[in-house]
C-alpha cells in the first residue's frame, strides 16, 4: 500500500501569508496527486488534481506541484476563508490520504 | 445542478447490519465512478469501497468480506450494505463521485473525487 505523508500537521498563519504543505508518497505516483480542502462538519471540496491541475472554480491563489514521491500545495496569499484543514491524496493505486494540515489563525 | 445526499447512517450495536444510500440527482450513478469514504471522529478520511462505471467492485482491506456496494440504476442510487458492525467502523461516511484526467477525447489515469455528498454519520456502540 502507498504511504502519505504531510506536514506539518498543524501551520498557523495569518491573512496574507505564504503558506506551503507538502505531502510525500511512500512510493512513485508520478502526477496522481489530488489536494483537497476540508471545513468542519462540511465534506472535502477538491481544489487540484494531477499533481497542478486548478480545479474549475478554485481561487488562482492555490497552486500544487511536484511528481513522483514529493509535492506541495502553496496558497499565495492566505484569505480569512481558507482556514481549514488540507489533505493530499494519491490515486495512483487505489486511493489513500494524508493525514491532514490543519491551518489556523 | 448534481447533488449527492447519503442517509442511513445512525446508531447501531455491536454485530449489527446498516444499509447506506446514497441519492443522485443531476447526473447518473451507474455511468460513473462512484466510492465511498469514511472519516472517524477527528481523524483523517479514508477510502472504504468503490463501483466503477463496468461494475466493478474494490473494498478496503478493513472491510473486505463485510460490506458491500451496489447501485440501483433507476432510483438512480448506491448504497453500502454494512454487516459485522464493530466500533471501529464508526464515522461519517460520504459517497463521492470520481473525475478523471482527459485531454481531448481521451480520459485515462485513476478517479479522484471531483462531487461528495454531505454525509452520514455511522456509530457502533452498545
Amino acid at each position: 500500500d502507498i504511504q502519505m505523508t504531510q506536514s506539518p500537521s498543524t501551520l498557523s498563519a495569518s491573512v496574507g501569508d505564504r503558506v506551503t504543505i507538502t505531502c510525500r508518497a511512500s512510493q512513485s505516483i508520478s502526477d496522481w496527486l489530488a489536494w483537497y480542502q476540508q471545513k468542519p462538519g462540511k465534506a472535502p471540496k477538491v481544489l487540484i488534481s494531477k499533481s497542478s491541475s486548478l480545479e474549475s472554480g478554485v481561487p488562482a491563489r492555490f497552486s500544487g506541484s511536484g511528481s513522483g514521491t514529493e509535492f506541495t500545495l502553496t496558497i499565495s496569499s492566505l484569505q480569512p476563508d481558507d482556514f481549514a484543514t488540507y489533505y493530499c491524496q494519491q490515486y495512483n493505486s487505489y486511493w489513500t490520504f494524508g493525514q491532514g494540515t490543519k491551518v489556523e489563525f | 445542478e448534481d447533488h449527492l445526499v447519503e442517509s442511513g447512517g445512525g446508531l447501531v450495536q455491536p454485530g449489527g447490519s446498516l444499509r447506506l444510500s446514497c441519492a443522485a440527482s443531476g447526473f447518473n450513478v451507474d455511468s460513473k465512478f462512484m466510492i465511498w469514504v469514511r472519516q472517524a471522529p477527528g481523524k483523517g478520511l479514508e477510502w472504504v469501497s468503490a463501483i466503477y462505471s463496468g461494475g466493478s467492485a474494490y473494498y478496503a482491506d478493513s472491510v473486505k468480506g463485510r460490506f458491500t456496494i451496489s447501485r440501483h440504476n433507476t432510483e438512480n442510487t448506491l448504497y453500502l450494505q454494512m454487516n459485522s458492525l464493530g466500533p471501529e467502523d464508526t464515522a461519517v461516511y460520504y459517497c463521492a463521485r470520481g473525475s478523471r484526467y482527459c485531454s481531448g477525447n481521451w480520459c485515462y489515469g485513476e478517479y479522484y473525487f471531483d462531487f461528495w455528498g454531505q454525509g452520514t454519520l455511522v456509530t457502533v456502540s452498545s
